[in-house]
């Protein structure tokens, strides 16, 4: 699996938008893009995946640059609860394919 | 309702003594994973069951097994834990109807050896 780059921490206001960037230049053709999220002492939760298109679900906005080596997941409204390490992940989509974690974003929402 | 339970979320054992960590999920996935994640670390995967098929990660030390008796139920073995095998252990499914696959994890157990 390709390998991401994600700053290792990053502030944000509670209310305003959360942006945080992943880089996976190496990403290959067959490679989805996923996001994962671990709120303190909690197993990581699923946040979206995409593959080229940008995404939006109840949780978040993905955006995939056009060339694919690049991703921003957005939390549009942050709040508190969404302190967390944000996980960017790129994966072949097969079943039985882990999940490589790298360091992370520990994301820090201040009120 | 919980999709993925592992039971118990803490668990205290005796350097040497053998320990069972469990999980079970409601989704019916076929597969089923371990990660073990230390302290302000990110998960690694110890091995997984795709279906009855075991997977093991080239890295993970014998000292760890793994047990899926059913679709529903899958155990995690350690032998003789050490000192360094105090972690949190996670257990996550995948591989259901939805393309392409995604992992959903329980809350954990976390274990201390002592």
């Amino acid at each position: 699996d390709a390998k991401t780059t994600q700053p290792p921490s990053m502030d944000c206001a509670e209310g305003r938008a959360a942006n945080l960037p992943c880089n996976h230049s190496t990403i290959s053709g067959n490679e989805y893009v996923y996001w994962y999220r671990q709120i303190h002492s909690q197993g990581p939760q699923y946040i979206i995946h995409g593959l080229k298109n940008n995404e939006t679900n109840e949780m978040a906005s993905l955006i995939i640059t056009e060339d694919r080596k690049s991703s921003t997941l957005i939390l549009p409204h942050a709040t508190l609860r969404d302190t967390a390490v944000y996980y960017c992940i790129v994966r072949a989509n097969n079943a039985g394919n882990m999940l490589t974690f790298g360091g992370g974003t520990r994301l820090m929402v201040k009120p | 309702d919980a999709m993925v339970i592992q039971n118990p979320r803490y668990q205290v054992t005796q350097f040497g003594k053998p320990v069972t960590l469990s999980c079970s999920q409601t989704l019916n996935h076929n597969v089923m994973y371990w990660y073990q994640q230390k302290s302000s670390q990110a998960p690694k995967l110890l091995f997984h069951y795709y279906d009855k098929d075991f997977n093991n990660e080239a890295d993970t030390p014998d000292n760890f097994q793994s047990r899926r008796p059913n679709t529903s139920f899958c155990f995690l073995d350690i032998r003789s834990p050490g000192l360094g095998d105090a972690a949190m252990y996670l257990c996550a499914v995948g591989g259901g109807a939805y393309f392409p696959e995604t992992q959903y994890f329980g809350p954990g157990t976390r274990l201390l050896v002592l």
